[in-house]
């Protein structure tokens, strides 16, 4: 089993919806859980990050934590054709990177 | 600012070919310095990371090396390219943080 498990779509979806990414992992000692996006041919860059369990807001996007049930989601609402890229969750037992596990990667399409 | 460079952006390279690429970074001490490769549907994979200059720990085994001469220079290395190396190699630093900023990434195709 891997430590982090991400359905890699793709995921296509109409201007305007309510897109939601998952991720479930198996190592309890994940505190540290994060969302990254990536547009194609670049590099990744961090969009949400969350300490522990419960719920961050910022803008069009929400990330969830249950640690109870091992799983992780990323909302995103209104969605855009800007926001279409690949999502990627990582997460990590501490601040140290070289411990960060990330997930395969959802590609999300948005079409207007 | 921080800022992270990466080159060459593309690279076709026959198989049994030597690869070098290289990762520098602007504006920071002491980073913590990742190469990673990316594979369709596969995620970023850790290949190496270095907490400091000479210090370097692969996580991957496989005909792949890196080094770094310097405190924010990177450098990957093998010595004879196989088919399966080709991928997309990102760079990646932090500092004594959860977060990670990652290079423009080089595509290397082996034939």
């Amino acid at each position: 089993q891997k430590e982090v498990e991400q359905d890699p779509g793709p995921l296509s979806v109409p201007e305007g919806a309510i897109v939601s990414l998952n991720c479930t992992y198996s190592n309890s000692a994940f505190q540290y859980f994060m969302w990254y996006r990536q547009y194609s041919r670049k590099g990744p860059e961090l969009l949400m990050y969350t300490y522990s369990s419960g719920n961050k807001e910022d803008g069009r996007f929400t990330a969830q934590v249950d640690k109870s049930s091992k799983y992780i989601s990323l909302f995103i609402r209104d969605s855009q054709p800007s926001d279409s890229a690949t999502y990627l969750c990582a997460m990590s037992g501490s601040t140290g990177g070289f411990k960060t596990i990330f997930g395969a990667g959802t590609r999300l399409f948005v079409k207007a | 600012s921080q800022t992270i460079h990466q080159w060459p952006a593309t690279l076709v390279q026959p198989v049994g070919s030597p690869l070098s690429l290289e990762c520098t970074v602007e504006g920071t001490s002491n980073p913590n310095l990742y190469w990673y490769r990316q594979a369709a549907g596969r995620g970023l994979q850790l290949l190496f990371y270095s907490v400091g200059i000479g210090q370097i720990s692969s996580e991957v085994p496989q005909n792949l090396s890196a080094s770094r001469p310097q405190d924010r220079q990177f450098i990957l290395s093998s010595k004879k390219l196989l088919l399966s190396d080709s991928g997309f190699y990102l760079c990646a630093w932090s500092v004594d943080s959860y977060e990670q900023f990652f290079g423009p990434g080089t595509r290397l195709t082996v034939l």
